[in-house]
């Protein structure tokens, strides 16, 4: 089975510090999506950031960051200057440029504590 | 465009009966995808349609399970005959996937509890 591993089910950070989410996952593809997903207490996942595989370059969305090792098959999630309203549940995910569903992992549960 | 709606949010049932949910993606969306949840996992993949067409079902997903995109609208999923085991929270998302994928939107989701 081609999996998403995050190893960290918990993790915290103090407002304004630097935090990073850890993400592997397993595939026989070359060509494949990454995502980090943000689900807060209660309320819908959101998408916070994308990456192709086939782009070396990380991607970025202000706060968020990705450092994506395409070798050793890793996706990490920066956040920079964290908020309290990062306080959530987050997940990678991929998808096989040929699948049409994504696999998730299980979680980080992030605490942003004042 | 609202998002991605679901409907209901919350839903109780007794055991054997049969529940169907109802989900409304973005309009302009061609993929819609029905995902389950239980407690501190991450979504596990039901099935997804390609406009009105299911393209992949799990084939962890028992025989109970059935889903319908009539007309590339809307979705509903149906479970026959409920366990407790099918409670969790029922994921809709949507998105449009044609040259590139930029992820999908999901709803809030329905909330099943079988007692």
């Amino acid at each position: 089975a081609q999996t998403v591993t995050q190893s960290q089910p918990e993790m915290s950070v103090q407002e304004a510090e630097t935090v990073t989410l850890s993400c592997t996952y397993d595939t026989s593809e070359n060509n494949y999506y990454l995502f980090w997903y943000k689900q807060p207490p209660s309320r819908q996942m959101i998408l916070v950031i994308r990456q192709e595989a086939y782009k070396q370059q990380n991607a970025t969305e202000n706060r968020f960051s990705v450092n994506f090792q395409k070798a050793a098959k890793s996706f990490s999630l920066k956040i920079s200057d964290s908020q309290l309203g990062d306080t959530a549940m987050y997940f990678c995910a991929r998808r096989n440029t040929n699948a049409g569903k994504s696999t998730f992992g299980d979680g980080t549960t992030l605490t942003v504590k004042p | 465009d609202t998002g991605v709606s679901q409907d209901p949010r919350h839903k109780i049932t007794k055991r054997g009966q049969n529940v169907t949910f109802r989900c409304d993606p973005i309009s302009e969306h061609n993929r819609l995808y029905w995902y389950r949840q239980t407690l501190g996992q991450g979504p596990e993949f039901l099935t997804y349609f390609q406009n009105e067409a299911q393209l992949e079902k799990s084939r962890l997903l028992s025989d109970r399970f059935s889903a319908e995109r009539p007309k590339g609208s809307f979705s509903t999923l149906e479970i026959q005959r409920t366990e407790q085991g099918d409670s969790a929270m029922y994921l809709c998302a949507s998105s449009q996937t044609t040259f590139r994928d930029y992820g999908y939107t999901f709803g809030s989701g329905t909330r099943l509890t079988v007692v």
